[in-house]
Formats: structure tokens, sequence, C-alpha cells
């Protein structure tokens, strides 16, 4: 059963610039999480998705956007790149039954912002 | 404060020894506990899940929980070189989201 799959794999972006991330979930697996590591803040949710809706939300600037499609395949969108979004981006896949919150992880985007 | 604290270490252990991960938290809404194992430059491997106090033993690992004393921990036993890396905690309630400790670091030495 293939994993997570995460594309792409690096990218490096100018300040100001805008930048999207692509997520393709284990099969079967209808939630998509993201979340952004950096080595002062760890790792920190953003956003999950269900069947195309967002269901929570972390603590993250508008810049910071994601949406799902039916297929369960997501998307992040940063816009107006600062420096500070420099990080790995990890999205995370969970088949959600009676509460199981299971989360598998992909191999991460790794955005340097320069 | 933050919602998960973890030992901070690192911790340098001798091949074979027992290893000892911990992590504490506030919140107790939390009802899902479980470990990861990062690799340099990989992303977060699950290693153990679990959602109800007490131990669960999964090969070399054991995972502990006490939601009394709000307190988990993860046990490696005969640890290997191929055990070094950063292990993070991450827990959950209802909310679709995990909250993770900051990660120890292990170096298993041969």
């Amino acid at each position: 059963k293939a994993g997570v799959t995460q594309t792409p794999r690096y990218l490096i972006k100018t300040r100001g610039q805008q930048v999207t991330l692509s997520c393709s979930p284990i099969s079967g697996h209808r939630s998509v999480s993201w979340y952004q590591q950096t080595p002062g803040q760890g790792l920190q949710f953003l956003f999950e998705y269900f069947s195309e809706t967002q269901r929570n939300k972390g603590n993250f600037p508008g810049r910071f956007s994601g949406r799902q499609f039916s297929n369960s395949r997501s998307e992040m969108n940063v816009s107006t790149l600062e420096l500070g979004d420099s990080a790995l981006y990890l999205c995370a896949s969970s088949l959600i039954t009676g509460g199981n919150t299971e989360a598998f992880f992909g191999q991460g985007t790794r955005l340097t912002v320069v | 404060q933050k919602e998960v604290e973890q030992d901070p270490g690192p911790l340098s252990v001798p091949e074979g020894a027992i290893v000892s991960l911990n992590c504490t938290y506030s919140n107790s809404a939390f009802q899902y506990f479980m470990w990861y194992r990062q690799y340099s430059r990989k992303g977060p491997e699950l290693l153990m899940y679990t959602y109800s106090s007490g131990n669960k033993e999964d090969g070399r690992f054991t995972a502990q929980v006490d939601k009394s004393s709000k307190y988990i921990s993860l046990f490696i036993r005969d640890s290997q070189p191929s055990d070094s890396a950063t292990y993070l905690c991450a827990m959950s309630s209802n909310d679709y989201k995990l909250s993770f400790g900051a990660g120890t670091t292990v170096t298993v030495r041969a």
C-alpha cells in the first residue's frame, strides 16, 4: 500500500512569491492534515480537511490556505512568502473510524524562502 | 505554558540499553496518544498509538499512559544504532488535530 505522497520534495522561492504544495493521501483515507515543522517551533498544526471540508484550522495567518479535492488529494498554498515561512511542510492522512486519529505522515516538502 | 511538554534531551545510550522517553500534558481533553520516530530529513513515522491508560507493547517498544497524572512514556528495550532518531509524542482530542511535543533526539552508540 502506497504511503502519503508529497510533491515537490524541495522548493526554493523568493520573498513575496506564492507557492502551492500537493499531498496525495493513503488510498482510502479521507482526512488530510497539514503541519509546519521548524527547529524553533516544532510541529505546528495548519489545517485539516475531510470530504473537501475544512474542519479545523491552526493559528496561522490568512496567507496560508488549503483545499481538498473529491479524490481526497489536498493542496496548501502560501501567498506573499516571508523568510519565516522556510520550513518542512508535512501532510498526514487518517482513516477516520469511530474517533481513531492515527495519522500517517508523508516525507514533507522542504520550502526555503530567500 | 505549552500544552505538551517533552523531555528535551538529547539522550545518548549504549547499544542494548533501555531508552525512556517522557511527555506531560495539560489538556485533560486529550484522549489519543501517539509516539512518532523521525529520522533526519524524513517525515515522522508512527510507532505507537493508544487511547487508554495503561501499557501497550509492540516488539521492543512499550507505550505507557497515565491519564490521572497527564503523563505518557515510551520505552525502547534492547536499543539498536538504528533507533537513533528524534522521537515525538503527539496527542489529540476529538478536534482533528495533533499537538506535538518538541521532540527528544536519541543516539544509540554501537
